[in-house]
């Protein structure tokens, strides 16, 4: 049982390139999500997709689209990458459409991305 | 005032006594609650989760909860080396459109000394 699966999990970028990250899950779940993690600002989301055929957009999504693809798979593209883009990208999921008894989320690995 | 506020730290314990992370939220509505643990260069894990006030434990872990004071803690008993990570608090909000969302804090780095 793989989990969340993310790819790649490192890259370098030149400013101005596009890039997409992937993301798999296998565990049935309903929700899924991008965060992106950086030194002294914690995980900010950047897009969510609350059920397959959704999107909606967190905190931080200026310069970046998503595309729910199926309910496995949640990927997000930078059109034209920023220095300013350079992070930790985190996938994650959960069950999300039931009674509050546990939301928490299965995060992947992590992409590590820098935007030269 | 931000969503999840946390202490950066770090917070240094000496090897088997009780580390103390804390955490304050803002949104009065939040009904459920998480800490995750997070190494260096690895993904956050999720500890423990909880909805009601007061205690839970689950083996050297407690969280506690103080709805009416906003509050979250997570106790660790007999810390071990192996807990030096970063913990992050976590906090669930119900989305109009179903599924949930949860907002974290920046984390408390915890250091565990021999």
């Amino acid at each position: 049982n793989a989990g969340v699966t993310q790819n790649p999990k490192f890259q370098v970028l030149k400013t101005g390139q596009s890039m997409t990250l992937q993301c798999a899950q296998d565990m049935n779940h309903n929700s899924m999500y991008w965060y992106r993690q950086d030194p002294g600002m914690g995980l900010r989301l950047i897009y969510y997709s609350a059920s397959e055929g959704t999107t909606d957009k967190g905190e931080v999504p200026n310069g970046y689209n998503v595309s729910r693809l199926n309910k496995r798979e949640f990927s997000l593209r930078l059109e034209s990458a920023a220095p300013s883009q350079t992070s930790v990208y985190f996938c994650a999921s959960s069950e999300g459409m039931r009674p509050p008894t546990d939301y928490g989320y299965t995060f992947g690995s992590g992409t590590r991305l820098t935007v030269v | 005032q931000k969503e999840v506020e946390q202490n950066s730290g770090p917070l240094s314990v000496p090897e088997g006594a009780i580390a103390s992370l804390n955490c304050t939220y803002s949104d009065r509505g939040s009904q459920s609650f998480f800490w995750y643990r997070q190494y260096s260069g690895k993904s956050p894990e999720l500890i423990m989760s909880i909805y009601s006030n007061g205690d839970k434990e689950d083996g050297r872990f407690t969280a506690q909860l103080n709805k009416a004071s906003q509050y979250v803690s997570l106790l660790i008993r007999d810390s071990q080396p192996s807990d030096s990570a970063t913990y992050l608090c976590a906090v669930n909000s119900i989305l109009a459109g179903g599924g949930n969302k949860l907002t974290f804090g920046t984390g408390t780095q915890l250091k565990v000394e021999l």
